[in-house]
């Protein structure tokens, strides 16, 4: 069964403190992973796919990296306004779906 | 930018009645799929749908429900008989390409929230 588990569950940081979210994964035939953000009361928004190993994206202040066990969000000098919920999802075998974690929940403060 | 339309934002309704949600997908998308999140938990797959058949579903989606594309712009969830757990947000999403490949990228809408009494 296809698991995938993000840390921290919460982080809570400093307007401009930089910082990473980790997602690790354990599934059979690695389609993509990826990386949607999530604010209350509405639905996934994509941010990022990755396909391989050593893969990376960057979309301003986010940067996307993946290995073959794991996929890092990297957040550099972040703003309030990236405070969200960021899902990490894999897509695995012969299957359409996605399968997602719980998310971290980020707060940025001025 | 193109975006997919749910209805209706919250809905509140007894056990054991029927629902229905409601969805319009971007309009050049041919597939399409319901997710669900209960509160505090994770994104859970429902179904995708293709050509006016099902292609995929979860354990979740028992014969309680089913989905429809009544005419060529809506796609909709029928609950037959909600129960208590069912409470949870539903997420329509659709995408350009189908299948397991990683450009096959869904959008999400804004969700459905429902709560069964």
């Amino acid at each position: 069964e296809d698991q995938v588990t993000q840390s921290p569950e919460a982080l809570r940081l400093q307007e401009g403190e930089s910082s990473s979210l980790n997602c690790s994964y354990t599934v059979s035939g690695l389609r993509g992973l990826f990386w949607y953000r999530q604010d209350p009361g509405k639905g996934p928004e994509f941010l990022f796919t990755l396909y391989s190993a050593g893969e990376e994206k960057e979309k301003e202040r986010l940067k996307a990296t993946l290995t073959k066990k794991e996929s890092f969000l990297h957040i550099t000098a972040p703003k309030p306004e990236d405070s969200a919920t960021y899902l990490c999802a894999v897509r695995a075998g012969g299957y359409s779906t996605l399968t997602f974690g719980k998310g971290t929940m980020l707060l940025v403060s001025p | 930018e193109p975006e997919v339309t749910q209805t209706p934002s919250h809905q509140v309704t007894q056990m054991g009645q029927e629902v229905i949600l409601r969805c319009v997908p971007i309009s050049n998308h041919l597939y399409f799929y319901w997710y669900r999140q209960i509160l505090g938990q994770k994104v859970e797959f429902l179904v995708s749908f293709y050509n006016n058949e099902i292609s995929e579903k979860s354990e979740i989606f028992d014969d309680q429900f089913s989905v429809e594309r009544p005419d060529g712009s809506n796609f909709t969830l029928k609950i037959r008989s909600t129960k208590l757990e069912d409470s949870a947000m539903y997420f329509c999403a659709s995408s350009q390409i189908a299948g397991a490949s990683g450009a096959n990228v869904l959008t999400f809408g804004a969700g459905s929230r429902l709560t069964v009494l």
